[in-house]
Order: structure tokens, then C-alpha cells, then sequence
């Protein structure tokens, strides 16, 4: 069974920009959040999708927007980007939503660099 | 408000010797508890959890680690450290006043020097 794929691995952004990154599940799973790390900062909660509707939301400004499709896949945009934006952005999936005993799948990510 | 604190950033074990890479949480509602590692330039990989019952939980790799209600920690355990096992580790904490969003510590970097 193919994992959680996130593409693209590594993009380099200038300030000002957009970005939009991508996040396939665990097929059959149907609950996709999204996470930013940073050194500083750890791992924070983004957003959470499930059946194309965002269930949950982080304290992250609205730059920082995110949808699903009907095949459960995900995609995240930040638009304007700050060089605080640098980050590993990990996308984890679930098979639902609203379980809280089960644990996430979670892809390789995305490294953000902004310049 | 809910929080999860790992106390050590770098954690020195000798191979061969026994691990320990603490935890503790505060939350309301009933804790559900994880474990995840971080190898360099990769997503978290799920260890163990704890949901209910024994306070001993077993995992993936010769992992474990116990549930302590009263003093709130989840230390996650080795009996005997590899080389291998050298990582990033979070702990995470779930509730259900929670809902799904994952509270994560800030991470314990583990070095099992040879």
C-alpha cells in the first residue's frame, strides 16, 4: 500500500510569492492534515480536511489556505510569502475524522525555502 | 490549554545501554498519547500509542513506553539502544475535548554513540 505522498520535495520561493503544495493520502484514507515545522517552533496544526470540508484550524493567518478534493487529496497555498515562512510543511492522513484514538500517516513533506 | 513538553533537547545514550526520552502532557478530557520519530530529511513515522488499559505500551522497533496517569508523562523506553535508533522523537497528545488536531512537544534529538 503506497504511503502519504507529498510533492514537491524541495521548492525555493521568493518573497512576495505564492506557493501551493500538494498531498496525496494512504488510499482509502479520507482525513488529511497539514503541519509546519520549524526549529524553532516545532510541529504546529495548519488545517485538517475531510470530505472536501475543513474540519479544524490552526492559529495561522490567513495566507495560509488549503482545500480537498473528492479523491481526498489536498493541496495547501501560501500566498505572500515571508521568509518566516521556511518551513517542512508534513501532510498526515487518517482514515477518518472525529476518532481521536488513531494515529496518522505522515509524508516525507515539503521543504520550503523563501529568499 | 493543552501542551506537551519534552524537558531534553539532546539526548547521549551509549549503544547497548538503556533510553529514555521523556514526556509530559497537560490536557483536558481523556489523553491519547503517540509516539513518532524523525529520521533526517523525512516525515514522522508512528512508534506506539497509548489509548486506554495497560500503562505498558509495546511498539514498533523494541520501542516502548508508560503511561503515567498521575505524574502525566509518557516516557518513551529501550531496553538496549542501537546505533540505528538515532533520531528526532515527539511525543504527541490527543483528547477528546481536543477533537483532531495533534498538540506535538518540541522534539528530543536521541545520539546512541557507538
Amino acid at each position: 500500500k503506497a504511503g502519504v505522498t507529498q510533492t514537491p520535495r524541495y521548492l525555493i520561493k521568493t518573497r512576495g510569492q505564492q506557493v501551493t503544495l500538494s498531498c496525496s493520502p494512504i488510499s482509502g484514507h479520507r482525513s488529511v492534515s497539514w503541519y509546519q515545522q520549524t526549529p524553532g517552533q516545532g510541529l504546529q496544526f495548519l488545517f485538517e480536511y475531510f470530505s472536501e470540508t475543513q474540519r479544524n484550524k490552526g492559529n495561522f493567518p490567513g495566507r495560509f489556505s488549503g482545500r480537498q478534493f473528492s479523491n481526498s487529496r489536498s493541496e495547501m497555498n501560501v500566498s505572500t510569502l515571508e521568509l518566516g515562512d521556511s518551513a517542512l510543511y508534513l501532510c498526515a492522513s487518517r482514515p477518518q475524522t472525529g476518532i481521536v484514538n488513531t494515529e496518522a500517516f505522515f509524508g516525507q513533506g515539503t521543504r520550503l525555502t523563501v529568499v | 490549554a493543552q501542551s506537551v513538553a519534552q524537558p531534553e533537547d539532546q539526548v547521549n545514550v551509549a549503544e547497548g545501554n538503556p533510553l529514555t526520552v521523556k514526556c509530559t502532557y497537560s490536557v483536558s478530557g481523556n489523553p491519547y498519547l503517540f509516539w513518532y520519530v524523525q529520521y533526517p530529511n523525512r516525515g514522522l513515522q508512528f512508534l506506539l500509542k497509548y489509548i486506554t488499559g495497560d500503562n505498558l505500551v509495546k511498539g514498533s522497533y523494541g520501542f516502548e513506553a508508560e503511561f503515567n496517569k498521575s505524574q502525566t508523562s509518557f516516557h518513551l523506553k529501550k531496553p538496549s539502544a542501537l546505533v540505528s535508533d538515532s533520531a528526532l522523537y515527539f511525543c504527541a497528545v490527543r483528547s477528546t475535548n481536543t477533537g483532531n488536531q495533534f498538540y506535538f512537544g518540541t522534539g528530543t534529538s536521541l545520539t546512541v554513540i557507538p
